[in-house]
């Protein structure tokens, strides 16, 4: 069974800051990650999918991933109150099966 | 091009019970995923349906089983409800060969079991 683990928070941080929120894997044979944002009493949107070693940016939202170290890392640049959410990481399984980790509550303070 | 759908929004069932949960997947969609959040955990994966055939299934008993219907649609049940089995449901469709960018996930279903 792959694991997924995340720091639980909550990250604090305040309005304009970056905001860190990190993800370590069991897998090393896994391939494929994403970043989920869960706002309360909603479900989990995608914000980012990583597959290859390096950051890949979107906006600003950046995942990194360092597949040696088993690491997938998602900064948010310029934090808004509107970032205050459950983020969650995810590692694919063969078949299209995600393997979650139990999230991180991000509160962006104005 | 329309979403992943389910009902109901929300659900409060006895112990004991059963209970069945629905979703229609994304047009274009051909595999159905069922997932279960508990109150501050991540999802967990239940299982997998494609052309109407499970196709995985994680870490949970016999009392929870699903159907894909010709049309992709699917539906999630669960025998002899528990109180631990209060959740969010999630139903997330996907296309084989799309990859993890058509992972969709629906609204999902509170079921409370009291």
């Amino acid at each position: 069974q792959k694991e997924v683990e995340q720091n639980s928070g909550p990250l604090s941080v305040p309005e304009g800051a970056i905001a860190s929120l990190n993800c370590t894997y069991s897998d090393r044979g896994s391939q494929s990650f994403f970043w989920y944002r869960q706002y309360s009493g909603k479900s989990p949107e995608l914000i980012m999918f990583i597959y290859s070693n390096g950051d890949k940016e979107d906006g600003r939202f950046t995942a990194q991933l360092n597949k040696a170290s088993q690491y997938v890392s998602l900064l948010i640049r310029d934090s808004q109150p509107s970032d205050s959410a459950t983020y969650l990481c995810a590692v694919m399984e063969y078949g299209n099966k995600l393997v979650f980790g139990a999230g991180t509550i991000l509160r962006v303070k104005s | 091009e329309t979403g992943v759908t389910q009902s109901p929004t929300h659900l409060i069932k006895t112990r004991g019970q059963q209970v069945t949960l629905r979703c229609s997947s994304q047009s274009g969609h051909n595999t159905v995923s069922w997932y279960q959040q508990a109150l501050g955990q991540g999802p967990q994966f239940i299982f997998q349906y494609y052309r109407e055939e499970e196709n995985g299934r994680g870490n949970f008993p016999p009392r929870f089983s699903g159907l894909q219907f010709p049309n992709y649609s699917s539906e999630l049940n669960v025998n002899a409800l528990e109180l631990d089995d209060s959740a969010l449901y999630l139903c997330a469709s996907s296309s084989r060969g799309t990859g993890m960018s058509g992972y969709t996930f629906g609204s999902g279903t509170r079921l409370t079991v009291v």
